[in-house]
């Protein structure tokens, strides 16, 4: 199992560009995540997807639009990426490893918005 | 999600115990503590849960008071590869809800 799988692991963009983070779990999860991380702070939740075809605003969803194509994967699309939007993005996914429920999370990409 | 505090940072000696406490004094009766920890830019691993009795298992040992008010990360025998950022997450359980990181507490494992 490769667990989470996030492309691309750096990206930079100019502000009004677009682009999408593409994350995909092949532990066979329903639930499925995307969050960001600014300097030295904790991760902020953006969307979340509990099954195929569904998903719903966490914190801070404003500036970006998700799409849960299949079981397995889960983008996040950046429309017109700004400044604001410069942060360490992670995609996670949850479900039962053995005997605990846990969340599996990607290794990031880190954006940076000129 | 109930809230958690932590402390922002400790320090602790190479081969001591670390003790993580967090305080939940909003933990509803049927949230499971959760914590995770996040290596340097890596991405958070799960580290333990608990419910109502403490817990063990091959990273550490959570010890939660017997009002579920808060609980304590012990790292028995830490080693400069536990430096990290440790977060402590209240929680129904992880599949269903939308869960929340804090600031967590940046843990420096001193040599």
């Amino acid at each position: 199992n490769a667990g989470v799988t996030q492309t691309p692991k750096f990206q930079v963009l100019k502000t009004g560009q677009s682009m999408t983070l593409q994350c995909a779990q092949d532990m066979n999860h329903n639930s499925m995540y995307w969050y960001r991380q600014d300097p030295g702070m904790g991760l902020r939740l953006i969307y979340y997807s509990a099954s195929e075809g569904t998903t719903d605003k966490g914190e801070v969803p404003n500036g970006y639009n998700v799409s849960r194509l299949n079981k397995r994967e889960f983008s996040l699309r950046l429309e017109s990426a700004a400044p604001s939007q410069t942060s360490v993005y992670f995609c996670a996914s949850s479900g039962w490893d053995e005997f605990d429920e846990k969340l599996f999370f990607g290794s990031g990409t880190q954006l940076s918005v000129l | 999600d109930a809230k958690t505090t932590q402390p922002t940072s400790m320090d602790c000696a190479e081969g001591r115990a670390a003790n993580l406490p967090c305080n939940h004094s909003t933990i509803s009766g049927n949230e499971y503590v959760y914590w995770y920890r996040q290596i340097h830019s890596q991405g958070p691993q799960y580290i333990i849960h608990g419910l109502k009795n403490n817990e063990t298992n091959e990273m550490a040992s959570l010890i939660i008071t017997e009002d579920r008010k808060s609980s304590t990360l012990i790292l028995p025998h830490a080693t400069l590869r536990d430096t990290a950022v440790y977060y402590c997450i209240v929680s129904l359980s992880v599949g269903n809800e939308k869960l929340t990181f804090g600031t967590g507490t940046r843990l420096t494992i001193i040599p």
